[in-house]
């Protein structure tokens, strides 16, 4: 038991679909982020809500779409992607205190064809 | 804005021996925290280690140590008696101490341990 639990794991659409990420976590935290690890990139922040407000939107393109509905939970609806946007999704969330740790999910792996 | 710059691609170690991954960062802001995450295969990001600026005492946890060099805004971590189960790519990360709650990370050492 991680915390934080991402569904699903592994997700493969097509550049026409409509899906979602869903982020949970357990952990009482106010504050919960959308990464984006491709390969050979340094991890990228997409976006931060703290108390279910985007307070971040690192210049993500439109076609991703957050949602935070509540604090414990975190989406990220997908559509019309490309086969660039194939990646590691990982959610995160932090209790937002100064020094606070993020916790991390184990990610979904996106690859869209 | 904040870089984060891990000049080792890869790195290899002898179990039981100590290894050293490094990281220097860019900022022109005084307060702030460095962290070390390890990503293994399972893909989780693991706190390892934190350190904040203000603090002139390095950060230890266990096998794990930094070494914190403020003015040359170095921060490489030491883990000493390395074991097979420490193979992973290993993360520094930089958040500002204000603002908006977020990590900028470099590009990750991946570290390989030899039996």
């Amino acid at each position: 038991e991680t915390g934080v639990t991402q569904t699903p794991r592994h997700l493969v659409m097509g550049m026409t679909n409509k899906k979602s990420l869903k982020c949970e976590q357990h952990l009482g935290h106010n504050a919960m982020y959308w990464y984006k690890q491709s390969a050979k990139k340094p991890l990228e922040l997409m976006f931060v809500y703290n108390f279910k407000e985007q307070t971040e939107n690192n210049s993500v393109p439109s076609r991703f779409s957050p949602e935070c509905p509540n604090s414990s939970h975190l989406f990220l609806h997908l559509h019309t992607l490309q086969p660039e946007d194939s990646a590691l999704y990982l959610c995160a969330s932090s209790q937002g205190a100064q020094a606070s740790e993020a916790f991390f999910g184990q990610g979904t792996r996106l690859t869209v064809v | 804005a904040q870089t984060v710059t891990q000049s080792q691609p890869e790195m290899s170690v002898q179990e039981a021996e100590t290894v050293t991954l490094s990281c220097t960062y860019d900022t022109s802001e005084s307060d702030y925290y460095l962290f070390w995450y390890k990503q293994p295969p399972s893909r989780q990001m693991i706190l390892v280690i934190r350190q904040e600026a203000y603090k002139q005492q390095n950060a230890t946890e266990n096998r794990f140590s930094v070494n914190f060099q403020k003015a040359a805004k170095s921060f490489s971590l030491k883990i000493s008696d390395s074991q097979l189960g420490d193979a992973a790519m290993y993360f520094c990360a930089y958040r500002s101490a204000g603002g908006a709650q977020k990590l900028v990370f470099g590009q990750g050492t991946r570290l390989t341990i030899n039996p």
